[in-house]
């Protein structure tokens, strides 16, 4: 069985605040691939970022970065100098390899003010 | 964007009246899903194909079935609607390569009351 845990449920932060979301996953698969997914208020789902397994390097994009950690199971989510756009609901999900198909956490609701 | 279009976008109907969603790609993927959406549950798998044909359940397939007799279309049908499907439904597509990422469609609000 797989798992996705997100135990934030909501995040308030004041922009330019930088911010962490936490994903921690169960698997006993040894491939396996990491996602995240960003839900604005317009309700669509809009692809992130995706790392499998093998590859612990973790990545930065802009304002955007993952740090991907077996030993602890956790691909944590941080965005830096936060700002009102960010404002949304972030989904972290699981593929196994032997699956074709993504079990998501609950989600984490990030509102950034000014 | 990946080409997937979901209609309807809105629908209200009554309990025990059947129900179509109906989700139409133009990328030629392999795989496509249905999710719901739900508060406090975040995304859930209700029933996926891997191909013309061939689909199988998800968590929360009961109350739904599935028909996929095209590549490009996948069905979803609630039988007979009940208050308690009344979610946002996701259809997504995947090609199942080793890059594959998941694409969404819209959602539609369903509502059944």
């Amino acid at each position: 069985a797989q798992k996705v845990t997100q135990a934030q449920t909501e995040i308030s932060v004041v922009e330019k605040e930088d911010v962490t979301l936490d994903c921690v996953y169960e698997t006993r698969d040894t491939t396996y691939y990491l996602f995240w997914y960003k839900q604005p208020p317009s309700g669509e789902l809009v692809f992130l970022i995706r790392r499998n397994s093998f590859d612990e390097q973790n990545e930065i994009s802009g304002r955007y970065s993952w740090n991907f950690q077996k030993s602890t199971s956790s691909f944590n989510f941080t965005i830096t100098a936060s700002q009102v756009v960010d404002s949304a609901v972030y989904f972290c999900a699981l593929r196994t390899g032997t699956a074709s198909k993504l079990t998501f956490g609950t989600g984490t609701r990030l509102q950034v003010t000014l | 964007d990946a080409g997937i279009t979901q209609s309807p976008r809105h629908k209200v109907t009554e309990t025990g009246t059947p129900v179509t969603l109906r989700c139409h790609q133009t990328e030629n993927h392999r795989y496509m899903y249905w999710y719901r959406q739900d508060p406090g549950h975040g995304l859930r798998l209700i029933h996926y194909s891997y191909g013309v044909k061939d689909t199988d359940k998800g968590e929360v397939s009961d109350g739904y079935s599935v028909s996929r007799s095209k590549t490009e279309d996948f069905l979803l049908t609630l039988e007979s609607a009940t208050s308690s499907q009344t979610s946002v439904y996701f259809c997504a597509i995947s090609s199942g390569d080793r890059n594959e990422k998941l694409f969404f469609g819209s959602g539609t609000q369903l509502s059944v009351l």
